[in-house]
């Protein structure tokens, strides 16, 4: 039962250009949550999608971010007009049931670089 | 705003010694949850601790939720060179269900 994939693990944008980032759940998880890593911190909190529905997007920024998880295919995470404050590592996870305190399954993450 | 603390931050010892990672809150979690996360991978579930004042053992680790469920410990025997990583801790909240409150992480290595 392969994990939460993400692709690509390592992504290199110019200011200005837009990043898309991916995540597949594991298998029979209809829940996906995404969130942000800078070097040496926490994980912060951005948006918790269920299939065609944003239900939380509390924690990520008005403008430039959008997340989306269709009814087929992975859930996409869009930044638009990167800058190089969005360089980070971006995590999706993924489960089963719609409460945390089940367990959420992390993905490897996107590295994303702004230059 | 909901906040988790740890301390300590960084942290280098011998191989064989003790330690003990705090993760400190003013605000009550309804549970809380202790990942670690090695470099350029994503964070790996080791617990979950729902009950105030419960304690989890697992091999040479040990979990304690504090009473007031606003603080936990991770306490390790035995320290050895594979326990290093980033240790984070996570709160659920009791006013949203849907996203956990993660610390800003212990970073651990133990010395061979």
């Amino acid at each position: 039962n392969a994990g939460v994939m993400q692709n690509p693990r390592h992504l290199v944008r110019r200011r200005g250009q837009e990043a898309r980032l991916r995540c597949s759940p594991m298998k029979g998880h209809s829940h996906v949550y995404w969130y942000r890593q800078l070097p040496e911190e926490g994980l912060k909190f951005m948006v918790y999608l269920q299939k065609e529905n944003i239900i939380d997007e509390s924690g990520m920024p008005k403008e430039r971010f959008s997340a989306e998880f269709p009814k087929e295919g992975p859930s996409i995470l869009r930044i638009q007009q990167v800058v190089r404050g969005d360089s980070a590592a971006y995590f999706c996870a993924s489960s089963p049931t719609g409460t945390p305190s089940s367990e959420q399954y992390f993905g490897p993450g996107t590295r994303l670089t702004v230059t | 705003t909901q906040l988790l603390e740890q301390s300590p931050q960084f942290l280098s010892i011998q191989e064989g010694e003790n330690l003990t990672v705090y993760c400190n809150s003013s605000s009550v979690f309804s549970s809380l949850q202790w990942y670690r996360q090695e470099p350029g991978e994503g964070p790996v579930l080791l617990v979950t601790v729902v009950t105030g004042g419960e304690v989890k053992k697992l091999k040479r680790l040990t979990f304690q939720f504090g009473d007031a469920r606003k603080d936990s410990s991770l306490h390790i025997t035995a320290a050895q060179p594979g326990d290093t990583g980033l240790y984070l801790c996570a709160g659920v909240p009791y006013s949203s269900a849907s996203k956990i409150i993660f610390g800003s992480g212990t970073r651990l290595s133990i010395r061979p």
